[in-house]
């Protein structure tokens, strides 16, 4: 069965360090989305992503975040000049047009120390 | 804005008890409501999902109805199973956004 996949499983970075997490979604899928949780808090909407732009973002996703889609497979989450509050499990999902149903990477734990 | 609030865990049950983890939202319009469950180092799995007032989901045993008059959608199992401890997260799709509203998300510990 066709799964997200997500690179690194854990990342460690220093305060002010610029981190990429990947993203590989499900291959025919059209959306494609990334949530954070916090240790301890909900798991909350960063961005969606459609037809190659942001459809919808947060106000967590301040101008330090980005995504791209870069080549057709992968799709990333950059953050530049990390923060400790960024230190969460960030999770990538994506969608088919078909259904509302969300798939879910296994995440990425990012420790900014 | 949309919110979903679940019952504070942890919950621990012995093999076979009854389980109920409770699930409440705010939301404009006509929401879809989902369970999604999460086993140790994987991600968010969908387990089931409700698009309608009274409409019922269920799978592997648990069930939920979406219940409009008291916004709730409290999952249940009959029968609980070991293999069943995981976090459970209620979660909903308000309006004509995509974007998943979740909960602090429950952890089940079921003892054989």
């Amino acid at each position: 069965e066709p799964e997200v996949t997500q690179t690194p499983s854990h990342q460690v970075t220093q305060m002010g360090q610029e981190v990429i997490l990947r993203c590989v979604p499900i291959s025919n899928h059209l959306y494609f989305y990334w949530y954070r949780q916090i240790l301890g808090q909900k798991v909350e909407f960063l961005v969606s992503f459609y037809n190659n732009e942001i459809s919808e973002k947060s106000e967590i996703f301040d101008d330090r975040f980005s995504v791209e889609r870069p080549d057709g497979s992968n799709f990333t989450l950059k953050i530049r000049s990390t923060k400790l509050e960024d230190s969460a499990m960030y999770f990538c999902a994506s969608q088919d047009r078909a259904t509302d149903t969300q798939y879910f990477g296994p995440g990425t734990r990012l420790t900014v120390l | 804005g949309d919110s979903v609030t679940q019952m504070e865990g942890p919950v621990t049950l012995s093999e076979e008890a009854f389980l109920t983890i409770n699930c409440t939202y705010t939301a404009t319009g006509y929401p879809s409501l989902f369970w999604y469950v999460q086993y140790p180092g994987e991600g968010l799995q969908l387990l089931l999902k409700a698009t309608k007032a009274d409409d019922k989901g269920s799978n592997k045993g648990f069930e939920a109805t979406y219940r409009k008059e008291t916004t709730s959608f409290h999952l249940e199992k009959g029968s609980v199973q070991v293999s069943d401890s995981a976090v459970y997260f209620c979660a909903l799709r308000g309006g004509s956004n995509y974007k998943l509203t979740f909960g602090k998300g429950t952890l089940l510990t079921v003892n054989p």
